[in-house]
């Protein structure tokens, strides 16, 4: 599987815009990135996936860079219930194995 | 939509007791769950995928008979920890999804396992 980098940890504060980024230079092109969630002691959240092109959900706004070997999720207003950890996962499309494979992802933390 | 639900949500048990953990689709039907184990502070690591009337496929490492999953319909996939001792003890956790590649994985709650 091709492999994404993200920071250890992050911090923002709440009501503001906050930027996650995910490196992925070995993406292949029908890779898609997909962004999961986990809060503490509990499964985690889908939080929306793109392909090329940017996208937006009533959660998070996905940017995809033009070469697609970084992306970035933008939560727009943090709140203290966005306080997690956020994985950035490649998941390959067609074949019929659509496992995912979780790095460390990003924690983070959003203070009041 | 889209709901996973994941019993029970902790058990606590003795060493060499066999435990079920059931995960159901709720209002979709998943043709392949997964399952995940998490230890604490470590990020989850797949066990194994499950379709729907066939025998599971197992990550490498993961003993096929120490953890049996059973996938008897497209809403309802079980693991058995088989003998579970100490280190067992984790957060495990289920996922389903529909058959197309770009769709996503909805997560159970997760079971915390504790054994004496």
């Amino acid at each position: 599987d091709a492999k994404t980098t993200q920071p250890n940890s992050m911090e923002s504060n709440e009501e503001e815009p906050v930027h996650l980024p995910c490196n992925h230079s070995t993406i292949s092109g029908t890779d898609y990135i997909h962004w999961y969630r986990q809060l503490p002691s509990q499964g985690p959240e889908y939080v929306i996936h793109g392909l090329t092109s940017n996208v937006n959900n009533r959660m998070a706004s996905l940017a995809i860079a033009e070469d697609r070997k970084s992306s970035t999720l933008i939560l727009h207003r943090a709140t203290l219930r966005d306080a997690a950890v956020y994985y950035c996962i490649l998941r390959a499309s067609g074949g019929s194995n659509y496992k995912l494979t979780f790095g460390k992802g990003t924690l983070l933390t959003v203070n009041p | 939509g889209a709901v996973v639900s994941q019993h029970p949500s902790w058990v606590i048990c003795k060493s060499g007791t066999s435990v079920k953990i059931e995960c159901r689709s709720l209002d979709f039907q998943a043709t392949t769950m997964f399952w995940y184990r998490q230890f604490p502070k470590q990020s989850l690591m797949l066990m194994a995928t499950s379709n729907e009337g066939s025998k599971a496929t197992y990550e490498q490492g993961v003993e096929k008979d120490k953890f049996l999953i059973n996938h008897a319909s497209l809403t309802l996939s079980t693991l058995t920890v088989t003998s579970a001792h100490p280190e067992d003890s984790s957060f495990y956790i289920c996922s389903a999804t529909k058959s197309y590649s770009n769709q996503p994985q909805h997560f159970g709650d997760g079971t915390r396992l504790s054994i004496l």
